[in-house]
């Protein structure tokens, strides 16, 4: 049982580049997020999703796209990378939306 | 707005030692609450939540946390601190809205233990 997979587990981007973040769960949750990581600042949500085809936004969603297609998969897409990018970001799911399973995050920074 | 206020960035104790981390929270109905535990390098793990009832919580790894409503506070508490208690600790809230908990997060406590 592997619960949230994230990859790559660290990646760098010149600015402008774009790239997805991978998230799968093995768990059967409906219930998907992602959120960023910042010095100082907790974790931000960025997008969430009640279920396959349900998506919406969070606290920061600018310049961040996401599609849930699966129950299984939900991955965040990163349209034109900026140095404000720079972060830790985590997916989380949940089978009733109530406390959520982490994956170990995803380091990215933007040149 | 909801929002999350610990306001202990930094915490060092001795193990052993008693520990408190404090949580205080900006909500305009009955809360969700939460801590979660981030190891170096890893993700999140839930400690313990409180969504109702008794205002005594317990959790994992011997952590507990009390709600005091009239405080608006949620603070998490373990009587005796091993070294492998060294981490960073959040507190959540989350609002229920469209049955779905949009946690909201604190800054975060990071704890130091002296051997």
């Amino acid at each position: 049982n592997a619960g949230v997979t994230q990859t790559p587990k660290f990646q760098v981007l010149k600015t402008g580049q774009s790239m997805t973040l991978q998230c799968a769960q093995d768990m059967n949750h409906e219930y998907m997020s992602w959120y960023r990581q910042d010095p100082g600042m907790g974790l931000r949500l960025i997008h969430y999703s009640v279920g396959a085809g349900i998506t919406d936004q969070g606290e920061v969603p600018n310049g961040y796209n996401v599609s849930r297609s699966t129950t299984e998969d939900f991955p965040l897409r990163l349209l034109s990378a900026a140095p404000s990018q720079t972060s830790v970001y985590f997916c989380a799911s949940s089978l009733t939306g109530d406390g959520y399973t982490f994956g170990s995050g995803t380091r990215l920074t933007v040149v | 707005a909801q929002s999350v206020t610990q306001p202990d960035i930094h915490i060092t104790v001795s193990e052993g030692a008693s520990l408190e981390l404090r949580c205080n929270y900006s909500y305009g109905a009955t809360p969700y609450l939460f801590w979660y535990v981030q190891s170096p390098g890893q993700g999140l793990q839930l400690l313990l939540k409180y969504f109702s009832g008794d205002t005594l919580v317990q959790g994992i790894k011997g952590f507990e946390a009390e709600f005091k409503r009239s405080q608006s506070s949620f603070n998490l508490r373990k009587p005796s601190v091993h070294w492998s208690d060294a981490a960073e600790y959040f507190c959540a809230v989350g609002p229920f809205s469209g049955g779905y908990n949009k946690l909201i997060f604190g800054a975060g406590t990071r704890l130091a233990v002296h051997p």
